[in-house]
């Protein structure tokens, strides 16, 4: 059973650019989780998706970002315009059902983008 | 808001040597999870044990153990006979009983010296 798969592992962009970043939940599960990581910090949550819902956004800067999860194929998150701020962690989770209950997040191995 | 605080940034501990790692955590609600991480340098994050807020008696996986201390809102981290593969930063995360994200503490950085 193949874990959470995110690609790419790395990404460069340059500032203006447009970067995203894909995450293949583990097979069964339908709630998919982006959280962020800068430099010598913890992870921060962005946002929570189902299959064509986003459920929760708070941790989402309001600009620039965006996510979604479609019916087929991998979450994507989407950073546009990237300035160096942006360089960081950025990690997909999954869970397979509602998180009523204690239902770990299995965590995917985390694109790293640099913005130069 | 819900905050997780994780006092020691860095802590040290000789192979095979006990090391405790701490967490507290503010929360209102009454029905919670709380789990540690482990981030080794391969970055991939693997959860290391976990403790639902009901239950009384305390979580242990093989080395792993942790003291939970609810009224005191305390969650730490026992790693017993620490190995060198046991270096890593250590990461608590709490999750309310109706919430889907985690909320994490900035991390402990352990090192174990052989």
């Amino acid at each position: 059973n193949a874990g959470v798969m995110q690609n790419p592992r790395h990404l460069v962009r340059r500032r203006g650019q447009e970067a995203r970043l894909r995450c293949s939940p583990m097979k069964g599960h339908s709630h998919v989780y982006w959280y962020r990581q800068l430099p010598e910090e913890g992870l921060k949550f962005m946002v929570y998706l189902q299959k064509e819902n986003i459920i929760d956004e708070s941790g989402m800067p309001k600009e620039r970002f965006s996510a979604e999860f479609p019916k087929e194929g991998p979450s994507i998150l989407r950073i546009q315009q990237v300035v160096r701020g942006d360089s960081a962690a950025y990690f997909c989770a999954s869970s397979p059902g509602t998180p009523v209950g204690s239902y770990e997040q299995y965590f995917g191995p985390g694109t790293r983008l640099t913005v130069t | 808001a819900q905050t997780v605080t994780q006092s020691q940034p860095e802590m040290s501990v000789q192979e095979a040597e006990t090391v405790t790692l701490s967490c507290t955590y503010d929360t209102s609600e009454s029905d919670y999870y709380l789990f540690w991480y482990k981030q080794p340098p391969s970055r991939q994050m693997i959860l290391v044990i976990r403790q639902e807020a009901y239950k009384q008696q305390n979580a242990t996986e093989n080395r792993f153990s942790v003291n939970f201390q609810k009224a005191a809102k305390s969650f730490s981290l026992k790693i017993s006979d620490s190995q060198l593969g046991d270096a890593a930063m250590y990461f608590c995360a709490y999750r309310g009983g109706s919430q889907g994200n985690l909320i994490f503490g900035k991390g402990t950085k352990l090192s174990v010296k052989p």
